[in-house]
């Protein structure tokens, strides 16, 4: 079964500053990986997905991502941040489903990202 | 990406007693999932919800106290029986379209349970 962890609980970040939020994630194969993010309030947005191919992937709102194997990483960047990026934000894995269909996700227990002024 | 609507977006239930929750589409869409997001915590699978087809459950939830319908590719529901404060939460349901592996979520229903 797979797995994701994201070991930063919480992370505050000045404005204009650069970010990264870490995530690993366990499976035994080339997963499905992604980053969510959730304002107060508000469900569940999707930023970036990575399924194949480049590694570094592009998301909404200045986000990208870098898909690397041998670290079972997926950590998420933003160069310059902005009072309304504060967040939760969750990194998820879906498994490979051989018959093409999606399968559930499984979500790490999510960064409470804090931005200072 | 779809348009997903959830009804109610939030209630308060006295114990013992079951709310369904519904999920609407905006276009077909082949997969539907129920999360369960207890507060302060992630989210968790409850359910693969598939028209045409009984839903399946991930380990720790049961049929008996979280019955889901599917009866077409827009909608879906999922209800919470004979309720405990344990099962204060915020339910969200999820899509996916043919081929598709990202999913999208509802705006979530949040209960509470007294």
């Amino acid at each position: 079964a797979q797995s994701v962890t994201q070991p930063d609980i919480h992370i505050t970040v000045s404005e204009g500053a650069s970010l990264e939020l870490r995530c690993n994630y366990s499976y035994g194969a080339t997963p499905y990986l992604f980053w969510y993010v959730q304002s107060p309030g508000q469900g569940l947005q999707l930023l970036l997905k990575y399924f194949s191919g480049d590694t570094l992937v592009q998301g909404i709102k200045g986000f990208e991502a870098e898909f690397k194997r041998s670290q079972s990483s997926f950590n998420l960047r933003k160069p310059s941040v902005h009072w309304s990026d504060a967040a939760e934000y969750f990194c998820a894995v879906g498994a490979r489903d051989s018959g093409g269909g999606a399968d559930g996700l499984t979500f790490g227990k999510g960064t409470h990202l804090i931005i200072q002024p | 990406s779809a348009v997903i609507s959830q009804k109610p977006s939030r209630d308060i239930c006295q114990r013992g007693t079951s709310l369904t929750i519904q999920c609407q589409v905006d276009s077909q869409v082949t997969m539907m999932f129920w999360y369960r997001q207890q507060p302060g915590q992630s989210l968790t699978l409850i359910a693969t919800a598939n028209q045409g087809s009984e839903a399946t459950y991930e380990s720790g939830f049961v049929i008996d106290k979280f019955p889901i319908s599917r009866p077409n590719l827009t909608f879906s529901t999922l209800t919470v029986s004979n309720m405990s404060p344990e099962d204060s939460s915020i339910y969200l349901c999820s899509v996916a379209g043919t081929g598709a592996h990202e999913q999208y979520f509802g705006p979530g229903t949040r209960l509470t349970v007294t």
